[in-house]
């Protein structure tokens, strides 16, 4: 089967580093994107790893393992705004390009 | 930044009655898809088109849904006679492709449906 596990919330302070786990298991593996959603919003797109390591975009980082089926999205100088739902989604190996979701980590940024 | 687009951002609808939901993919875009999510779950994959034809679908995509592509633009989904637990906020979705800088889905900001 088809498993995706990732924290169901987490709790951090304005300015600080967080870190969100996902780990996974599916039928082949062609990537791994982390969304932002906030409540009532579509996803948006933060990162994609395919490769083993860690991608740098800004505040946000992601890092990969395929070996370990692990990944986590570091959040650094959180701000209040940060405050939202982060989905892990990972792209199996099939030929529509389909997306399996994890539940999502509710992230609480508080002052 | 060119977006996806999807109307309407809500609808009510009696059970027994067909929905249809429509998506304006980026224009760009050869790869579409529509997701799902239920209040508090999480987000579920339906179905994804390419080249004017269904080139994955899931489990929850039965009898009961379609998709087509009427024009160059328009991308919709479908629910025949519609039941209590299609309630779900409706996103529709676009790539350009599958390779490696050219997979990232976009999705729009959804169509919340309330069957009733």
């Amino acid at each position: 089967g088809q498993n995706i596990d990732q924290p169901t919330e987490m709790t951090a302070t304005e300015g600080a580093i967080v870190q969100i786990n996902c780990t996974y298991q599916t039928s082949g593996f062609n990537g791994l994107f982390w969304y932002q959603q906030h409540a009532g919003e579509a996803p948006t797109f933060l990162s994609y790893n395919v490769l083993d390591g860690l991608e740098e975009k800004g505040r946000f980082s992601s890092f990969l393992s395929r070996s370990k089926g692990y990944s986590y999205l570091l959040l650094k100088e959180l701000q209040m705004k940060d405050s939202a739902s982060y989905l892990c989604a990972v792209r199996p190996a099939s030929q529509g390009g389909k997306l399996i979701f994890g539940q999502g980590t509710e992230l609480s940024v508080k002052p | 930044e060119p977006e996806v687009t999807q109307t309407p951002s809500h609808q009510v609808t009696q059970m027994g009655q067909e929905v249809i939901l429509r998506c304006v993919p980026i224009s760009n875009h050869l790869y579409f898809y529509w997701y799902r999510q239920i209040l508090g779950q999480k987000v579920e994959f339906l179905v994804s088109f390419y080249n004017n034809e269904i080139s994955e679908k899931s489990e929850i995509f039965d009898d009961q849904f379609s998709v087509e592509r009427p024009d160059g633009s328009n991308f919709t989904l479908k629910i025949r006679s519609t039941k209590l637990e299609d309630s779900a906020m409706y996103f529709c979705a676009s790539s350009q492709g599958l390779g490696l800088r050219r997979n990232t889905i976009y999705f729009g900001e959804g169509s919340w449906l309330t069957v009733v």
